[in-house]
């Protein structure tokens, strides 16, 4: 069974430029949630979709971040117009079950430096 | 909401001696306590959890306590061997009522000298 994949696994790009982040998640889980690591620090929850619908964005740190999840299968991550302190891994994770039993599987991340 | 603190942020150890990672939580309602272990190049793995009504969890060599009370929870790696070196993250939620984030720790970078 494949994994959680991400795809770009690194993008460089200069303040003010967009980019979009990319996860497919392990077939037939529900359960996506983006997650984002600033360097050093803990690993920040961003945002929760149940198949195509945002259960939780509380995380998103502002307007510049758009998530999508269009036919509840792959979802991307929109950051316009990048800004310095975006920078950082972004990790995707999905589970098949909520509550106590659900595992989250997570991607290899993709790593995001803004210049 | 949640806060975990975890320490120490770095932990040497020699290999075949045991390794330990604390954290903390402040959120009584947190009932899930995930450990994650992530090597270079890849993503946060699960290696063990344990859930609030349990006190002790072990998996071969790692163990995890969990003290509700002080609202403590650790990691013990015995017996380590080189492959144990990544980075470690604990992890708390409240899995009841659809809430499902992780609030994790800060991480620990576990080095095994051989």
């Amino acid at each position: 069974e494949a994994g959680v994949t991400q795809f770009p696994s690194h993008s460089v790009i200069e303040k003010g430029q967009t980019v979009t982040l990319r996860c497919d998640p392990i077939s037939g889980h529900d359960n996506l949630y983006w997650y984002r690591r600033v360097m050093g620090k803990e690993i920040k929850f961003l945002l929760h979709f149940v198949k195509e619908s945002k259960q939780d964005e509380s995380g998103m740190p502002n307007n510049r971040f758009l998530a999508e999840r269009t036919g509840g299968t792959y979802s991307t991550l929109k950051v316009q117009p990048a800004e310095l302190e975006d920078s950082g891994v972004y990790f995707c994770a999905s589970s098949q079950e909520l509550g106590i039993s659900g595992e989250q599987y997570f991607g290899p991340g993709t790593r995001l430096t803004v210049t | 909401g949640e806060n975990v603190e975890q320490h120490p942020s770095t932990l040497s150890v020699q290999e075949g001696d045991s390794a330990v990672i604390k954290c903390t939580y402040s959120d009584s309602a947190s009932n899930y306590f995930p450990w994650y272990k992530q090597e270079l190049g890849k993503g946060p793995q699960l290696i063990i959890d344990i859930r609030s009504n349990v006190g002790e969890k072990k998996d071969q060599r790692i163990a995890v306590t969990l003290n509700k009370t002080a609202k403590h929870f650790s990691l013990h790696i015995t017996e380590t061997q080189p492959e144990d070196s990544a980075v470690y993250f604990c992890a708390a939620v409240d899995a009841n009522f659809g809430n499902e984030k992780l609030t994790f720790g800060t991480g620990t970078r576990l080095t095994i000298i051989p």
